[in-house]
């Protein structure tokens, strides 16, 4: 059973557009909700996290949303640039010494 | 070391033979999880220590699977007779703190076995 569902599989945007990307989860003991993004070759990196006690967390280009009523989340990149293409992972963990699940990904190419 | 540094970067295995894939964590970081990425898929949770202490080993997928980090520091993951199957990236990260809550992982870049 796949603990953290992960959508689009693949996405394209041009460049200077707005990327999204939707998790769904459904342990409510899951409090920590990382994003994290792959380059080829390379290990995760994180990006982004939040807490379900806010719905909104915003760094730079990046904003994850947080509805804990639906337990969803989403990531949203804006004004997407070339260089963001890349694999992006969500996550989910519970409190205390539990590993993160990771959904299975979202390849974004930003294309000019 | 600035960074989680694993080695080999690729190791070719012929089905049945032994492998030992190394983790080098980031200094003074407590924990390590090693994880197993297949192609096209996200990370999967294989065990995690809490310095020389492993903690969790629930998804080692089977017994021929085998990982230790003895002082606390490097860990080395080990898979008897390989298969098929087990070709993909293991990635190893580790974070500084004890808990996990709060505590963003360091990935390294993984090592991609191949089994043949």
């Amino acid at each position: 059973q796949q603990q953290v569902k992960q959508s689009p599989q693949s996405l394209i945007v041009q460049k200077g557009g707005i990327s999204i990307i939707n998790c769904a989860y459904e342990n409510t003991a899951f409090d920590y909700f990382p994003w994290y993004q792959q380059f080829p070759g390379k290990g995760p990196a994180l990006l982004i996290a939040i807490r379900p006690d806010v719905s909104e967390k915003k760094e730079g280009r990046f904003t994850i949303s947080f509805n804990k009523s639906a337990k969803q989340f989403s990531l949203h990149i804006m004004d997407s640039q070339p260089g963001d293409s890349a694999t992006y992972f969500c996550a989910a963990s519970k409190a205390g010494n539990t590993p993160l699940v990771f959904g299975k990904g979202t390849r974004l190419s930003v294309i000019a | 070391g600035a960074g989680v540094s694993q080695s080999p970067r690729y190791k070719v295995a012929k089905r049945g033979q032994d492998v030992a894939l190394r983790c080098d964590p980031i200094s003074g970081h407590v924990s390590l999880f090693w994880y197993q990425q297949a192609l096209g898929q996200g990370p999967e949770f294989l065990t995690y220590f809490q310095n020389e202490a492993q903690l969790d080993k629930s998804g080692l997928p089977s017994d021929r699977f085998f990982a230790e980090r003895p002082e606390g520091s490097v860990s080395t993951l080990k898979i008897q007779r390989t298969q098929q199957e087990d070709s993909a990236v293991y990635l190893c990260a580790s974070s500084l703190g004890p808990a996990l809550r709060g505590n963003g992982y360091t990935f390294g870049s993984g090592t991609r076995l191949t089994v043949v």
